[in-house]
């Protein structure tokens, strides 16, 4: 069964204070891993997608990698409307009604202070 | 494009009520899915489809139907609503179901008192 783990749960940073979100995952077979940014009261909103070892992406502040274990999302010098919580998802090779599934972790809520 | 949308917003509902939550999208995507956001529980998911006519059930399908008429459209039924099934619900949809990141409506929160 695919797993998720991120951490920490919750992040509260200065602005311009830089730091790493966590995502941990276990899959018999990596697909792509996602991310999503998530604003009270909206959907998640699509971030990256990584799809093999030592693959990077960048976007804005926000820089996304990949290793065989985990995913890590650096935030350079964020600012106050960064603040979000931020998911991350798997999805596997595995075969049946498991194929194409999302599995999520349960995110991690980042606050950045002016 | 409006992506997917929703609808409605909010709903209280009594136990034992039915309702249908609606879901569409117009970015002619064939893989749709139905998702519930529970505290502490991460994202779930509840049905999907990978094209008209074709359903099958995720992880948490228990209580709810689904059908998938046409492209666009992928209604969630809750067919006798229980207290337990209060959450935020999204549905999604993508190019595939390989590849291709999902894109998500912006959900309903549904209360079941």
């Amino acid at each position: 069964e695919d797993q998720v783990t991120q951490s920490p749960e919750a992040l509260r940073l200065q602005e311009g204070e830089s730091s790493s979100l966590n995502c941990s995952y276990t899959v018999s077979g990596l697909r792509g891993l996602f991310w999503y940014r998530q604003d009270p009261g909206k959907g998640p909103e699509f971030l990256f997608t990584l799809y093999s070892a030592g693959e990077e992406k960048e976007k804005e502040r926000l820089k996304a990698t990949l290793t065989k274990k985990e995913s890590f999302l650096h935030i350079t010098a964020p600012k106050p409307e960064d603040s979000a919580t931020y998911l991350c998802a798997v999805r596997s090779i595995g075969g049946g009604t498991s194929y194409g599934k999302l599995t999520f972790g349960q995110g991690t809520i980042l606050t950045v202070h002016p | 494009n409006a992506g997917v949308t929703q609808t409605p917003k909010f709903q209280v509902l009594k136990t034992g009520q039915s309702m249908t939550l609606q879901c569409a999208q117009d970015m002619n995507h064939e893989y749709m899915s139905w998702y519930r956001q529970d505290p502490g529980m991460g994202l779930r998911l509840i049905h999907y489809s990978v094209g008209a006519g074709i359903t099958d059930q995720g992880e948490v399908p228990n209580g709810y139907n689904v059908s998938r008429s046409t492209t666009e459209d992928f209604p969630l039924r809750l067919l006798s609503a229980a207290p337990s099934q209060t959450s935020v619900y999204f549905c999604a949809s993508s190019r595939d179901r390989a590849n291709q990141p999902q894109h998500f409506g912006d959900g309903t929160r549904l209360s079941i008192l």
